[in-house]
């Protein structure tokens, strides 16, 4: 199974900062890399996917980038509603695995 | 709309099986796959397996000696079925609507199962 390694496990982030989370897959994986954010009871929600598009509907301060076996996620001017977990996941290859997650706090 | 709702038992018994349906509407699960994902109290995210539009199935192979996947059309519903339960299977089970085959763009809310005795 591919192996996804995300840091860090956690941040704090004043508002209105920029804050980086980080992904390492353990093989190449083409850029099929999703982010997913996670709030306390409920659902993920797709944010990227193939790395670097933008979902429907998610704000513009969200932006992914990498490729080949290191992945990040970016997310600019943040905003209290931004609070939550972030997972990575890859769909390069079966089983399709997560990162274990980055909770990321407002401070 | 697109929306998907999972519904089963809350409590299992250790070496019982789960059985959970996924009702969704907003689209039809003949022209969109649909995996299954579960997550352990305050742990992160683990693919359980997926029924592709066409039918057929794949299971994470850690599960995939206990675990079946199928769908009634008519219904519009998906069916987890995992036998052999486990405390270590305690968590909330969702099912989740695939986008460009790779990625889950709609979430069911969840069911919260418990193994236990």
């Amino acid at each position: 199974d591919i192996q996804m390694t995300q840091s860090p496990h956690s941040l704090s982030a004043s508002l209105g900062e920029t804050v980086s989370i980080e992904c390492l897959a353990s093989e190449g994986i083409s850029n099929y890399l999703a982010w997913y954010q996670q709030k306390p009871g409920k659902s993920p929600q797709l944010l990227i996917y193939y790395a670097s598009s933008l979902q429907d509907g998610v704000p513009s301060r969200f932006s992914g980038s990498g490729s080949g076996t290191q992945y990040s996620l970016k997310i600019s001017n943040m905003q209290p509603e931004d609070e939550g977990v972030y997972y990575c996941q890859q769909g390069y290859k079966y089983p399709y695995t997560f990162g274990a997650g980055t909770k990321l706090e407002l401070k | 709309q697109v929306r998907l709702k999972e519904s089963g038992p809350r409590l299992v018994q250790p070496s019982q099986t789960l059985s959970v349906t996924c009702t969704v509407s907003g689209f039809s699960v003949t022209s969109y796959h649909v995996s299954w994902v579960r997550q352990p109290p305050g742990k992160g995210l683990e693919w359980v397996g997926a029924i592709w539009k066409g039918g057929s199935t794949d299971y994470n192979s850690a599960l995939k000696s206990r675990l079946s996947i199928s769908r009634d059309t008519s219904k519009n519903q998906v069916f987890l079925k995992m036998n052999s339960l486990q405390t270590d299977d305690t968590g909330t089970y969702y099912c989740a609507k695939h986008y460009n085959n790779y990625y889950f763009d709609y979430w069911g809310q969840g069911v919260m199962v418990t193994v236990s005795s």
